[in-house]
């Protein structure tokens, strides 16, 4: 069975300073990865997805994304936080077989002070 | 172009009491999910469907149940509420094809008491 290991529960960074999630997947080939934002108060937005090619990916709002298969890591990046970044962070899998549910992990809580 | 709404935002319920959480998406969406979001626990997958008239469970689907009479709705049923089921209730719907994209709606509170 997939899993999504998200080692930081809560992360604080100040504005202007870079940032890395970490995200780690237990399946036995690539499967499809995916990062979501979730802002207090609502539903969960896609930041950016992997499904094969350039191993860097970019996504909205400034964040990317680089799979390490070596590491079965799918961690997210941005060079400059903002205030605005404040959300929860979930890493997503699903099986590369296509149209099957995604797998969550449990979420990082990015703060953002000043 | 409303994508995907949830009905009703806010709900308290006494223990043992039923209701339906409706989902409704105006994308033509064949994929419809159900999760709920507790603190720590990420989101659970409760049920989905891959097409009208079809559902399948999830990972936590006990207590639910749920129905897709027509495309574009989603329903989840509490016949007998707990309070293990107070959670945050989130719908997402997905087209099938290359995008993998779920839209998310924005989520029922409810409160089981």
């Amino acid at each position: 069975a997939q899993s999504v290991t998200q080692p930081d529960i809560h992360i604080t960074v100040s504005e202007g300073a870079s940032l890395e999630l970490r995200c780690n997947y237990s399946y036995g080939a690539t499967p499809y990865l995916f990062w979501y934002v979730q802002s207090p108060g609502q539903g969960l937005q896609l930041l950016l997805k992997y499904f094969s090619g350039d191993t860097l990916v970019q996504g909205i709002k400034g964040f990317e994304a680089e799979f390490k298969r070596s590491q079965s890591s799918f961690n997210l990046r941005k060079p400059s936080v903002h205030w605005s970044d404040a959300a929860e962070y979930f890493c997503a899998v699903a099986r590369p077989t296509g149209n099957t549910p995604l797998v969550f992990g449990k979420g990082t809580r990015l703060s953002v002070i000043a | 172009n409303a994508g995907v709404t949830q009905t009703p935002k806010f709900r308290v319920l006494k223990t043992g009491q039923s209701m339906t959480l409706l989902c409704a998406q105006d994308m033509n969406h064949e994929y419809m999910y159900w999760y709920r979001q507790d603190p720590g626990m990420g989101l659970r997958l409760i049920h989905y469907s891959v097409g009208e008239g079809t559902t399948a469970k999830g990972e936590v689907p006990d207590g639910y149940n749920v129905s897709r009479l027509k495309k574009q709705n989603f329903l989840l049923g509490l016949e007998s509420a707990a309070p293990s089921q107070t959670s945050v209730y989130f719908c997402a719907s997905y087209a099938a094809g290359w995008s993998y994209e779920q839209y998310f709606g924005p989520g029922t509170r409810l409160t089981v008491t």
